[in-house]
């Protein structure tokens, strides 16, 4: 059973530019939540995706912006690239039972994002 | 907005020994959930534990166990019998019952156990 999977692992960039990152949910997911991780720092929540759509997001700029496809994979996009956007991208998903999100997340080993 | 507070950025413990992780929240839901997550350098986020806020009984997972105290926000995760495989980043993290799968994440703790 695969888990949540990543891509790229590593990612240069320089200011300006764009960059998409890529997530796979664990088997059997449906919701996917993406988060920042600046070095030495917890995880920041960017936003969630269900059923294709955006259901809630952190305190981020829309330069963050992010795409779920019919197979539950996501996309986070991130345009004009600052230096400050240099961190760890998690992704973790989770399945939806009934009305409420399942309480437990899996997170995939992330992208190291470096912007120069 | 709820918070979460690890105070102590860095531990060491020697193998074998027992070492409890600190980690206090701010939250005016009465129904919530808690987490550990451990991050080893390989920086994949590991489930530890997990409590409901609903129950009183503290939750255990083999080596591992907390200490909830839900009057004083507090939630500390005490691991026995130390590992070199315990080394790892951990992080105590907040969510909400209900409709939600947002994660609050305090700063982290670094844990190192030295043979």
């Amino acid at each position: 059973d695969a888990g949540v999977t990543q891509s790229p692992t590593h990612l240069i960039k320089t200011r300006g530019q764009q960059v998409t990152l890529r997530c796979s949910p664990k088997s059997g997911h449906d919701t996917v939540s993406w988060y920042q991780q600046a070095l030495g720092q917890g995880p920041q929540f960017i936003f969630q995706y269900y059923e294709e759509e955006e259901r809630q997001r952190g305190n981020f700029p829309d330069r963050f912006s992010g795409h779920q496809f019919p197979n539950y994979s996501s996309e986070l996009n991130v345009n004009a690239l600052l230096l400050g956007d240099s961190a760890l991208y998690l992704c973790a998903s989770s399945a939806y039972s009934g009305d409420r999100v399942q309480n437990i997340q899996y997170f995939g080993a992330g992208t190291r994002l470096s912007v120069l | 907005a709820q918070t979460v507070t690890q105070s102590q950025p860095e531990m060491s413990v020697q193998e074998a020994e027992t070492v409890t992780l600190s980690c206090t929240y701010d939250t005016s839901e009465s129904n919530y959930y808690l987490f550990w997550y451990k991050q080893p350098p390989s920086r994949q986020m590991i489930l530890v534990i997990r409590q409901e806020a609903y129950k009183q009984q503290n939750a255990t997972e083999n080596r591992f166990s907390v200490n909830f105290q839900k009057a004083a926000k507090s939630f500390s995760l005490k691991i026995s019998d130390s590992q070199l495989g315990d080394t790892a980043m951990y992080f105590c993290a907040f969510m909400k019952n209900g409709n939600t799968g947002k994660l609050i994440f305090g700063q982290g703790t670094t844990l190192q156990v030295k043979p």
